[in-house]
């Protein structure tokens, strides 16, 4: 499978502080995405990177995305404590038969310290 | 709808009993996936529609588990004869199309098998 893989499982910073995180993948993909899990419920987006493409910024969001090395990292600027939840990366792939699947990793558990 | 509705949010039955997730994606969103997600855990894919079809099935744990979504709208995952491993939030998400495009999740419905 192409799971993607994060990087710390946990991170504790304080408020101010920047986080960086990472995915490795093992195989070829088309796109990258990044996830932001509060609470353990519904996953919102966050920023998609095209395998074509290296850095991607949104507004503190900063993800560039190595297809040599199949990593990509996430970084997060001036961290706030609202900024605390778990960040999950996806990759694509399609299966046999046509199937289309977007893969997740097990997440990086943030906690923003105020 | 303005968002991914799932229903119930929360269920609680006794094992061996059957259950049915409800899921009812953006309006005019084409694929639809379900993914579970147990205790501090990533997300396991079970299921992808394009439209009414799911090209592979292969991702659902068990034949106990069965999937259909009508109307290339509303889809139902059903569990039949639960068992206390299938305890886990289930969520749904869609997408316009596949590929190469972000996910839109609802909340979630967390199911506890007793």
């Amino acid at each position: 499978s192409q799971q993607g893989e994060e990087d710390p499982q946990a991170l504790s910073i304080q408020e101010g502080e920047n986080a960086t995180m990472n995915c490795s993948y093992k195989t070829s993909i088309n796109n990258l995405q990044w996830y932001r899990q509060n609470s353990g419920r519904g996953l919102v987006h966050l920023i998609l990177i095209r395998s074509n493409e290296r850095e991607k910024h949104s507004g503190r969001l900063r993800v560039t995305l190595d297809t040599s090395k199949k990593s990509s990292s996430l970084l997060i600027t001036a961290s706030r404590a609202a900024d605390t939840a778990s960040y999950f990366c996806a990759t694509d792939g399609v299966l046999r038969a046509g199937s289309y699947q977007l893969t997740f990793g097990k997440g990086t558990k943030l906690s923003v310290i105020p | 709808g303005a968002g991914v509705s799932q229903s119930p949010s929360n269920k609680v039955t006794e094992k061996g009993k059957d259950v049915e997730l409800r899921c009812d994606p953006i309006s005019g969103h084409t694929a639809l996936y379900w993914y579970r997600q147990s205790l501090g855990q990533g997300l396991e894919f079970l299921i992808y529609f394009q439209g009414n079809s799911a090209p592979d099935k292969s991702g659902l744990p068990s034949d106990r588990f069965s999937a259909e979504r009508t109307g290339g709208s509303v889809s139902t995952l059903t569990i039949q004869r639960t068992q206390q491993e299938d305890s886990a939030v289930y969520l749904c998400a869609s997408s316009f199309t596949a590929l190469n495009e972000k996910l839109f999740f609802g909340s979630g419905t967390q199911l506890s098998v007793l």
